[in-house]
């Protein structure tokens, strides 16, 4: 089942703040984030890892609750660069084993004015 | 430069025809995977390969064929099972399993008519 992202859209000024929340019904392996421009790829942002690991760029912050299958991303003092739909990837490594599986929310559409 | 490519960019076709997208990496990854992406929706996964030679079927593989020959390529068929085609497809890759991030390919815009 794909988890669910809040809020669907975000309009922020530059150097406001935001947060991002993905949440699952199944209990998590690994929860990725990921940004996407318009009629672009996704970048990768981060990946939590059941366990507590983390891994991911330096400027982006992201919390993993493990108990409640829920993860946040965390965007502070927002650029213009920052703008594009956000997405959670979450991977369930059903039988015990994970093969990157991920299934994606529906995306948070992130918008930045100056 | 190490990356992921996708080829063509754009592709156009009558309905009833197969057609095949082609997915290319050199970063020496051994997962692959294809997802399918819809306006204003977000990525749902069609094929994924963890070694060559091998793969599985994603969430909606249905109309769709995938090959494993080599490492580096993982190319898509879209048959004329398919019964709503016109879509944004990706491939990415990745290390290996969900602890690691994939990496995506610039995309095939795919319109049949």
């Amino acid at each position: 089942q794909q988890p669910v992202q809040s809020p669907q859209a975000v309009i922020l000024r530059e150097g406001e703040d935001a947060v991002i929340n993905c949440s699952s019904s199944k209990a998590l392996y690994s929860v990725h984030w990921y940004r996407q421009k318009h009629g672009e790829a996704p970048v990768f942002l981060m990946i939590l890892l059941k366990g507590g690991e983390q891994k991911g760029h330096d400027k982006i912050s992201a919390s993993f609750n493990e108990k409640k299958q829920q993860s946040s991303l965390y965007l502070t003092a927002s650029q213009l660069s920052y703008s594009g739909t956000y997405f959670c990837g979450t991977d369930s490594a059903a039988g015990g084993t994970s093969y990157g599986k991920l299934t994606f929310g529906q995306g948070t559409i992130l918008t930045v004015h100056p | 430069d190490g990356g992921i490519t996708q080829s063509p960019k754009y592709l156009f076709r009558k309905e009833g025809q197969n057609v095949t997208l082609s997915c290319e990496q050199n970063l020496n990854h051994d997962a692959m995977y294809w997802y399918r992406q819809d306006p204003g929706q977000g990525l749902r996964l069609i094929y994924y390969s963890q070694i060559v030679n091998d793969f599985q079927k994603g969430d909606i593989a249905e109309g769709y064929s995938v090959s494993r020959e080599k490492k580096e390529s993982f190319p898509l068929t879209v048959t004329s099972a398919q019964k709503n085609p016109t879509a944004f497809y990706l491939c990415a890759s990745s290390i290996r399993d969900g602890a690691y991030e994939q990496y995506f390919g610039p995309g095939t815009r795919l319109t049949v008519t």
